[in-house]
């Protein structure tokens, strides 16, 4: 039972686009969502996170917005760079992430020049 | 900081073999825990610690141990190796509740 469902799967958007990446949870015990960045080789690294009491967060040109009657949250990057791409992944966690994280499968984006 | 430690980077074990892989942390962290990662599965939670002594069962526990008999460290046991453990395993640390995780670089493990 995959208990987060990322999506897509892959995606290519053109250098200043808007990448969307989407992910929906079941688990309403889940409190604690956030996203990661993986480049080849190195271990993934956090981006931002935001708990369900927020509808929007933003850090940078990074923003996750959040729809908890829906049960949804996207991660969405502003003016997207080259160097932007990576792999990226949705998590989500009880007790404020004290249950270890459970990830989406991944999104693996290219931003093209 | 050294942050979060893997070691070893790689290793190639025969099937049936024992091995530890270690990870250390120096940030004084609570939470640590072990994830594998495979190709279209993203990261499965093998066990997680909230503080030294308590440890608990994730999505993939079959085939591994843990125990944390201090903070900074939390080793991972694989009892007999299988081919079906094959897989890139990164160690992960936090400070605490929704303060994000740090990952360490990870350990590449064949298993043969």
């Amino acid at each position: 039972q995959q208990q987060v469902k990322q999506s897509p799967q892959s995606l290519i958007v053109q250098k200043g686009g808007i990448p969307i990446i989407n992910c929906a949870y079941e688990n309403t015990a889940f409190d604690y969502f956030p996203w990661y960045q993986q480049f080849p080789g190195k271990g993934p690294a956090l981006l931002i996170a935001i708990r369900p009491d927020v509808s929007e967060k933003k850090e940078g040109r990074f923003t996750i917005s959040f729809n908890k009657s829906a049960k949804q949250f996207s991660l969405h990057i502003m003016d997207s760079q080259p160097g932007d791409s990576a792999t990226y992944f949705c998590a989500a966690s009880m007790r404020g992430g004290a249950d270890g994280l459970t990830f989406g499968k991944g999104t693996h984006l290219i931003i093209q020049p | 900081n050294a942050g979060v430690t893997q070691t070893p980077k790689f290793q190639v074990l025969k099937t049936g073999q024992s091995m530890t892989l270690q990870c250390a942390q120096d940030m004084n962290h609570e939470y640590m825990s072990w994830y594998r990662q495979d190709p279209g599965m993203g990261l499965r939670l093998i066990h997680y610690s909230v503080g030294a002594g308590i440890t608990d069962q994730g999505e993939v526990p079959n085939g591994y141990n843990v125990s944390r008999s201090t903070t900074e460290d939390f080793p991972l046991r694989l009892l007999s190796a299988a081919p079906s453990q094959t897989s890139v395993y990164f160690c992960a640390s936090s400070p605490g509740t929704s303060r994000g995780y740090t990952f360490g670089s990870g350990t590449r493990l064949t298993v043969v």
